[in-house]
């Protein structure tokens, strides 16, 4: 079956480490995303990638790091420096745009990241 | 810059009682609009979109939406909802962009539909 798969699906963490959020799909997808999900708040973008070894920021990219050396992965690193990263991270990819620029993101089942 | 906003927060409603989840946008240009659905601890399934042509939108699980570009709106409605639609839904906007996506998905708050028995 074709998708996009996040792991783990929780995830706890001490304050003060780092920690690497799974994001795979096999779609061939060009273009992943990174957002972070905080009740009441909506979806904000934290990185996005259209091709491999290239990636930009989004609206809230402080504290966060992503790579992204092959098409099918776009990891998400959570650094010490984010000051409150307990929340919900989805990772989305999208279908190439067409003649008319229309893009479809897709979205896998979510980490909730939990920091104690 | 383009924004959306999502006029309720939450919507109670009895089982097989239409309802309509209210959803509008700004943007100086033209633009795409999504809906998505979130079950809890789920990811974001796409419900519709409106890309082009006819204003109403058939969407998966019985969903429609009507784009209004005078009102700049785009609400979504079902005529009789089940227990199962029970969720959060959001409205997203993506600027028109020839020549390649801008990753830039803006999306509203969210509104969450309880039904009822």
């Amino acid at each position: 079956d074709g998708g996009i798969t996040q792991s783990p699906k929780y995830l706890f963490r001490k304050e003060g480490q780092n920690v690497t959020l799974s994001c795979e799909q096999n779609l061939n997808h060009d273009a992943m995303y990174w957002y972070r999900q905080d009740p009441g708040q909506g979806l904000r973008l934290i990185y996005y990638s259209q091709i491999v070894n290239d990636f930009q920021k989004g609206d809230i990219a402080e504290g966060y790091s992503v790579s992204r050396e092959k098409k099918e992965s776009f990891p998400l690193t959570v650094t010490s420096a984010q000051k409150n990263p307990t929340a919900f991270y989805l990772c989305a990819s999208s279908t190439p745009p067409d003649a008319g620029g229309v893009d479809t993101q897709y979205f896998g089942p979510g980490t909730r990241l939990t920091v104690l | 810059a383009q924004s959306v906003t999502q006029l309720d927060s939450q919507v109670p409603v009895f089982e097989e009682a239409p309802v309509e989840l209210r959803c509008n946008y700004s943007s100086s240009v033209s633009v795409y609009l999504f809906w998505y659905v979130q079950y809890p601890n789920q990811g974001l399934q796409l419900l519709l979109k409106y890309l082009s042509g006819s204003t109403l939108v058939k969407g998966i699980n019985g969903f429609e939406a009507e784009f209004n570009k005078s009102q700049t709106s785009f609400h979504l409605r079902k005529p009789s909802v089940h227990i199962s639609d029970t969720a959060e839904y959001f409205c997203a906007v993506s600027e028109k962009n020839y020549g390649g996506s801008q990753g830039n998905l803006i999306f509203g708050k969210g509104t969450k539909l309880s039904v009822k028995p």
